[in-house]
């Protein structure tokens, strides 16, 4: 069975514009969890997916971040209007339920201009 | 303000030698603590965890320790092998309903010499 898989594995954008991440978690995995990792720190929560309940968003560190996930598939992390302080490592894992391990995929490094 | 802290950056130990990774944290409402290794462009890999009942966990070669009255918790890697050299996340999550959520620090990144 194939990983959590992440696309693109490299962004660079210019500040301002919009960018799209995508994730692919393992079949069946209900929960989906969003990371960012800033050069020399610590992995931060961002958003949290479980099956059908209302997504836990409260880690997302403005309004120009959103996140989508379509059943129990594939998400979208959406950063509007880029500035260089969003320039990290987007780390995206799941699991088979809320309270169980994590497999992460390899991350998405985003650089803005 | 870092709830999870590794005040080591980086650790080098010889191979067949112990490593010690160590943690502390502040949150005295977290409960349940993991280890993650992650190799340079890969994601983080869960590695072994401790619930707050215990305070000794062990996995093959790898052993956590926990001390709550200290709010410090180690990881043991014995022997340690070329192949550990990693970045070790510490990773915690607190009791209730929004225990999904990992709080981590920022890293150790241990080099194991042949």
């Amino acid at each position: 069975g194939a990983g959590v898989s992440q696309s693109p594995s490299n962004k660079v954008t210019e500040k301002g514009k919009d960018v799209e991440l995508r994730c692919d978690p393992i079949s069946g995995h209900t929960a989906l969890y969003w990371y960012r990792q800033r050069l020399g720190q610590g992995l931060e929560f961002l958003i949290y997916f479980q099956g059908n309940s209302a997504p836990d968003k409260s880690g997302l560190p403005s309004d120009r971040f959103s996140a989508e996930r379509t059943g129990e598939s594939v998400s979208t992390l959406t950063i509007q209007r880029t500035q260089q302080e969003d320039s990290a490592v987007y780390l995206c894992a799941s699991s088979l339920g809320a309270l169980l391990e994590q497999f992460f995929g390899p991350g998405t490094r985003l650089t803005v201009l | 303000d870092q709830q999870v802290k590794q005040n080591s950056p980086s650790l080098s130990v010889q191979e067949g030698r112990i490593s010690i990774l160590n943690c502390d944290y502040t949150n005295s409402m977290f409960d349940y603590f993991l280890w993650y290794k992650k190799y340079p462009a890969e994601g983080p890999t869960f590695l072994i965890s401790i619930s707050s009942i215990k305070d000794k966990n062990e996995d093959g070669r790898f052993t956590v320790f926990l001390n709550k009255s200290a709010k410090h918790l180690s990881l043991h890697i014995v022997p340690s092998q070329p192949g550990d050299s990693a970045v070790y996340f510490c990773a915690a999550s607190g009791s209730g309903g929004s225990n999904y959520k990992l709080t981590f620090g920022k890293g150790t990144l241990l080099t194991v010499n042949p």
